[in-house]
């Protein structure tokens, strides 16, 4: 079945820094969705992309869907105590055999360093 | 507001148990879904329904048992089948398989064996 690659697993940085992040497809996404948990919450949608080379941002948050269609990252800027969490990708393949479903990355665990 | 409600937050269940998990939503979506995420895991889908009275199987469906009766909601039940219970379950919604893939996410239940 389709899988989709998200690096790194999880991210250790200061508070000021930026941030990336990224999710990789062997085949070719119609939508690439960037999602938020908190520790014991729901995932929140934070960005959603339609288009290859789209690039959204959200405050301090920005994304691209990648010119071939197998990517799309996640930026952070300015990271701050409240970005902690774990950010999860997810794409829409919309191929008759995926039954239309979301096919989600494992997901990165963002740490701020005291 | 709008929005979807889980219920229970957290639920225990002896060995041999049904339990029932509850899912409403107000938002007028047409496709409900359930998903189990295991610490340090992404989301796995169980069940999902793009209309009333009609649900199919996700990836990980053993065990585990839907219903559509009403728009509204998509209760959940983990039967004395599903070997290891013991998960955060996540209900969520959109507007339609057909439409836009966007999924809103209830807060989650977290069931325990005990």
């Amino acid at each position: 079945g389709q899988q989709l690659n998200q690096s790194p697993q999880s991210m250790f940085i200061q508070e000021g820094e930026d941030v990336s992040m990224n999710c990789t497809s062997s085949s070719i996404f119609n939508t690439w969705l960037w999602y938020k948990q908190d520790p014991g919450e729901g995932p929140v949608l934070l960005i959603a992309l339609y288009k290859a080379g789209e690039l959204t941002s959200n405050g301090r948050l920005t994304a691209q869907f990648g010119i071939t269609r197998k990517d799309s990252f996640l930026n952070i800027s300015a990271s701050i105590p409240s970005d902690v969490g774990i950010y999860f990708c997810a794409g829409d393949p919309r191929v008759e055999d995926s039954n239309y479903q979301l096919i989600w990355g494992a997901g990165t665990k963002l740490i701020i360093k005291p | 507001d709008g929005g979807i409600t889980q219920s229970p937050k957290y639920l225990f269940r002896k060995e041999g148990q049904n339990v029932t998990l509850s899912c409403e939503q107000n938002l007028n979506h047409d496709a409900m879904y359930w998903y189990r995420q295991d610490p340090g895991q992404g989301l796995r889908l169980i069940y999902y329904s793009q209309i009333v009275n009609d649900f199919q199987k996700g990836d990980i469906a053993e065990g585990y048992s839907v219903s559509r009766e009403k728009k509204e909601s998509f209760p959940l039940t983990v039967t004395s089948a599903q070997k290891n219970p013991t998960a955060f379950y996540l209900c969520a919604s959109s507007i339609g398989v057909f439409m836009n893939t966007e999924a809103f996410f209830g807060q989650g239940t977290r069931l325990t064996v005990v």
